[in-house]
């Protein structure tokens, strides 16, 4: 079975800190890892995945396999970061997503 | 170009009626997915659909929840006998065939009185 945990439900830190949101995946195989955020009032989308290394509005993630993690982080925190963040796992060859239940990030100013 | 697109973006019914969730998916895409998100439940998946292959339906949580998908366009997520437990949001989201990359609608918002 595949499961995604985010530790923590909510999330304060204050413009310009450091913040990293936790992330732990149970996958048998190779999974492929994503983060997606939820702006207020607007729909789910994609942040950043795994396998593209990319930094995206100055997140970066890194997959650690030997851990099983995925943590999300920013060096400098925005007020706009404030949202929820989801990560999610997806494997094999059905496509589907499951999700972590979410961390609500407040960047405070 | 359009995203996906979903109808209504409310609904509220009474317990015990039956509901259908409409979803458009991005043209083009082969790939569709239900997802549920409920309050201390996060977000759940439900059921897909890819191309002509019979869906995935391991997500649905009872009997009473049904999808069908027609033309390998436009899908239908109904909920016959409606309990107040499903009151949540349903989101469809939409991809290209064999990506994992899945834009979403912006959800209905189902209420069950």
């Amino acid at each position: 079975a595949q499961r995604v945990t985010q530790p923590e439900k909510l999330l304060s830190v204050f413009k310009g800190a450091p913040v990293e949101l936790k992330c732990n995946y149970s996958y048998s195989g190779s999974p492929e890892l994503f983060w997606y955020v939820q702006y207020s009032r607007q729909r789910l989308q994609l942040l950043l995945r795994h396998i593209s290394r990319e930094s995206i509005k100055g997140f970066t993630a890194d997959l650690n396999k030997g851990e099983t993690s995925f943590h999300l982080k920013k060096p400098f925190a925005q007020e706009e970061d404030s949202a929820m963040y989801y990560c999610a796992l997806s494997g094999g060859s059905n496509y589907k997503l499951t999700f972590g239940k979410g961390t609500l990030l407040t960047v405070n100013p | 170009g359009a995203g996906v697109s979903q109808s209504p973006s409310n609904k509220v019914t009474e317990k015990g009626k039956d509901v259908e969730l409409r979803c458009d998916p991005i043209s083009g895409h082969t790939a569709l997915y239900w997802y549920r998100q409920s309050l201390g439940q996060g977000l759940e998946f439900l059921i897909y659909f890819q191309g002509n292959s019979a869906p995935d339906k391991s997500g649905l949580p009872s009997d009473r929840f049904s999808a069908e998908r027609t033309g390998g366009s436009v899908s239908t997520l109904t909920i016959q006998r409606t309990q107040q437990e499903d009151s949540a949001v349903y989101l469809c989201a939409s991809s290209l065939a064999h990506s994992y990359e899945q834009y979403f609608g912006p959800g209905t918002r189902l209420t069950v009185t």
